[in-house]
């Protein structure tokens, strides 16, 4: 069936570093992806998205990037910063006629050490 | 910044009651969503809306559950006989384009 999965479920790095977090997903048909960063207690905030048309986006501070070849997706995070940390989610929407409905990921927890 | 707004931020309630969660959406926005998620787990699409009818529903969204828009600003989720297996925490989420937005969401603790 469809599925987003996320190959490291834990991440911990230095203040200053940059943090790279990974998703696969495994629907073809996806022509959109997000990530969400989510923070205890809190619904999931809206980091950066990307169409299948593209294979790069950037932010601040953060990129996105996509490779549908082997359909995985990034999130590059630049000089991370104790307030980066939280749980990142990856999320796909199917093309057609699907209304958006969003399959997520199992999430990565990032932990910024100062 | 508009954002999506939820209440009741936690509401606890006895197995077999009835509970109403209220959103307000992005008011521009066309879209409309719930998800939940189970303590620990990831976040599951429950059911969207638009144009006054619901467009898709995941098999969680069974007959217990229902949403409605009554009026031009609130987007609510009724569940009508709760479960002690729908504790969890309940998303709304709206758009306008491409990007969802989530509100903080409502904690349902079913006793």
């Amino acid at each position: 069936g469809e599925s987003v999965g996320l190959h490291l479920p834990t991440l911990s790095v230095q203040e200053g570093d940059n943090s790279i977090i990974n998703c696969a997903y495994s629907n073809s048909a996806s022509d959109y992806f997000i990530w969400y960063k989510q923070e205890s207690g809190k619904g999931p905030q809206f980091i950066i998205d990307i169409r299948s048309n593209m294979d790069k986006r950037q932010g601040q501070r953060v990129t996105v990037l996509l490779n549908k070849t082997v359909k995985h997706l990034s999130l590059q995070i630049a000089a991370t910063q104790p307030g980066d940390s939280a749980v990142y989610f990856c999320a796909e929407a199917g093309g057609g006629t699907s209304y958006g409905k969003l399959t997520f990921g199992q999430g990565t927890i990032l932990t910024v050490h100062p | 910044e508009p954002e999506v707004t939820q209440t009741p931020s936690h509401q606890v309630t006895q197995m077999g009651q009835e509970v109403i969660l209220r959103c307000v959406p992005i008011s521009n926005h066309l879209y409309f969503y719930w998800y939940r998620q189970i303590l620990g787990q990831k976040v599951e699409f429950l059911v969207s809306f638009y144009n006054n009818e619901i467009s898709e529903k995941s098999e969680i969204f069974d007959d217990q559950f229902s949403v409605e828009r009554p009026d031009g600003s609130n987007f609510t989720l009724k569940i009508r006989s709760t479960k002690l297996e729908d504790s969890a925490m309940y998303f709304c989420a709206s758009r306008e384009t491409y990007t969802q937005y989530f509100g903080p969401g409502t904690r349902l603790t079913v006793l």
